[in-house]
């Protein structure tokens, strides 16, 4: 196990509901990345969180937004769901930028 | 443009059968990472090793071994003497340099499935 945990495990939400995920980082990381990834497909960079600030960020629109708090832990927020919100979104820590990323068991949205 | 591919999308082995997981990769960074991860049944991608662009050195590790080579853009995978528990999907990532969004960029990943 990485030591890094997701909350909640599954969620269902409809259509233009908001929703927030949480990722609490292994010890001794300072950063987190997001990932959504669609049923069949390879995860895709959401963005990534480095001492509380956001440092880099992938192809998604405004309203995927995020947020990490001094003891390293992260949460992802989504406003107005979209159907195509639907996947697994997957959280990984790491010891700075370019260190590897382990990864949490992910949080499974379905958008109704 | 970055880019990942693995052209397997499912592979089918009996037990004790070695099988190669093919990796090609696309960049135009000079220094870079690549990875492989394994995501079982559960959902959490397991890091399974990070290499250098810098080192083509092939690396074992137990039954797993790992083939770099720069001149063809290929990282590929192969596991001797499949068990039951290898079973799930695979993903290959390039990562750029860290002066770069630091990001992994997947592959769709190969689905391995070992019989007994």
């Amino acid at each position: 196990e990485t030591g890094v945990t997701q909350s909640p495990t599954h969620l269902i939400k409809t259509r233009g509901q908001q929703v927030t995920l949480r990722c609490s980082s292994q010890s001794g990381h300072n950063t987190v990345s997001w990932y959504q990834q669609a049923l069949g497909q390879g995860p895709q960079f959401i963005f990534q969180y480095y001492r509380e600030e956001e440092n880099g960020r992938g192809n998604f629109p405004p309203r995927f937004s995020g947020l990490q708090f001094p003891n390293y832990s992260s949460e992802l927020n989504v406003n107005a769901l979209e159907l195509d919100d639907s996947a697994l979104y997957l959280c990984a820590s790491s010891g700075g930028p370019g260190e590897t990323q382990y990864f949490g068991p992910g949080t499974r949205l379905l958008v109704l | 443009a970055q880019k990942v591919t693995q052209a397997q999308t499912e592979i089918s082995v009996v037990e004790k059968e070695d099988v190669t997981l093919d990796c090609v990769y696309e960049t135009r960074d000079t220094t870079y990472y690549l990875f492989w991860y394994k995501q079982p049944p559960s959902g959490e991608l397991v890091f399974l090793i990070r290499r250098n662009s810098f080192d083509e050195q092939n690396e074992i590790s137990g039954r797993y071994s790992w083939n770099f080579q720069k001149s063809t853009s290929s990282f590929n995978f192969t596991i001797t003497a499949s068990q039951v528990v290898d079973s799930a999907v695979y993903f290959c990532a390039l990562s750029p340099p860290s002066y770069n969004t630091d990001k992994l960029i997947f592959g769709t990943g190969t689905r391995l499935q070992v019989f007994p």
